[in-house]
């Protein structure tokens, strides 16, 4: 089942501009994780941030928790064209003994030139 | 090289006929995953292995076994493939539980069963 959920589903921006992808999930958390994938490739972390944090900076990248909404939001400032991937926020598996992460569909993002 | 590599990297099998998938990492993380990504799914866990010989089940792990025998190695059998086996594969570690830590993950086996 999915616990978090990215909107939007695709999202196409130009150059330069900055683009925000947020994620919802459903239940209590302690970490919400953000990684990027490449087309065919593996996924990469971007940044972890803890339920005690209300937001977070690695470069380019802010993400920010709202835990009494249950929300995400990773933006990402000045987009290159490098930053075309998809987007995924994950939090770790609650319940059933599974001690892995769940992730979202992801956000496919588009950085046209 | 330093980092986590999984072998083969494509493979295309017939359905009925065993299939394992090898993931090996060179940072002695404790934990190791493995996920499948199907469109309109995102990943999935399928197991999960918290130290050499400690193994268990994920979300979906019906028609595939593992095993641990060395920290650094996860190999993933598919006993007797499906068509619905058909997916890409990635492997991940962490030396710690997703509680705590993030993940690094493979590059990934992409899987056709015929």
């Amino acid at each position: 089942s999915q616990q978090g959920e990215e909107d939007p589903q695709a999202l196409s921006i130009q150059e330069g501009e900055n683009a925000t992808m947020n994620c919802s999930y459903k239940t209590s958390i302690n970490n919400l994780q953000w990684y990027r994938q490449n087309s065919g490739r593996g996924l990469v972390h971007l940044i972890l941030i803890r339920s005690n944090e209300r937001e977070k900076h690695s470069g380019r990248l802010r993400v920010t928790l709202d835990t009494s909404k249950k929300s995400s939001s990773l933006l990402i400032t000045a987009s290159r064209a490098a930053d075309t991937a998809s987007y995924f926020c994950a939090t770790p598996t609650s319940g059933g003994g599974a001690d892995g992460l769940t992730f979202g569909k992801g956000t496919h993002l588009i950085i046209q030139p | 090289d330093a980092g986590i590599t999984q072998s083969p990297r494509y493979k295309i099998t017939e359905t009925g006929r065993q299939v394992t998938l090898m993931c090996h990492q060179t940072w002695s993380h404790s934990y190791m995953f493995w996920y499948r990504q199907d469109l309109g799914h995102g990943l999935r866990l399928i197991y999960y292995s918290a130290a050499a010989d400690i193994t268990d089940k994920g979300e979906v792990p019906d028609g595939y076994v593992v095993s641990r025998s060395k920290t650094e190695n996860f190999p993933l059998t598919l006993e007797s493939a499906t068509r619905s086996q058909t997916s890409v594969y990635f492997c991940a570690s962490s030396d710690n539980s997703p509680f705590y830590n993030e993940q690094f993950f493979g590059p990934g086996t992409r899987l056709t069963v015929l």
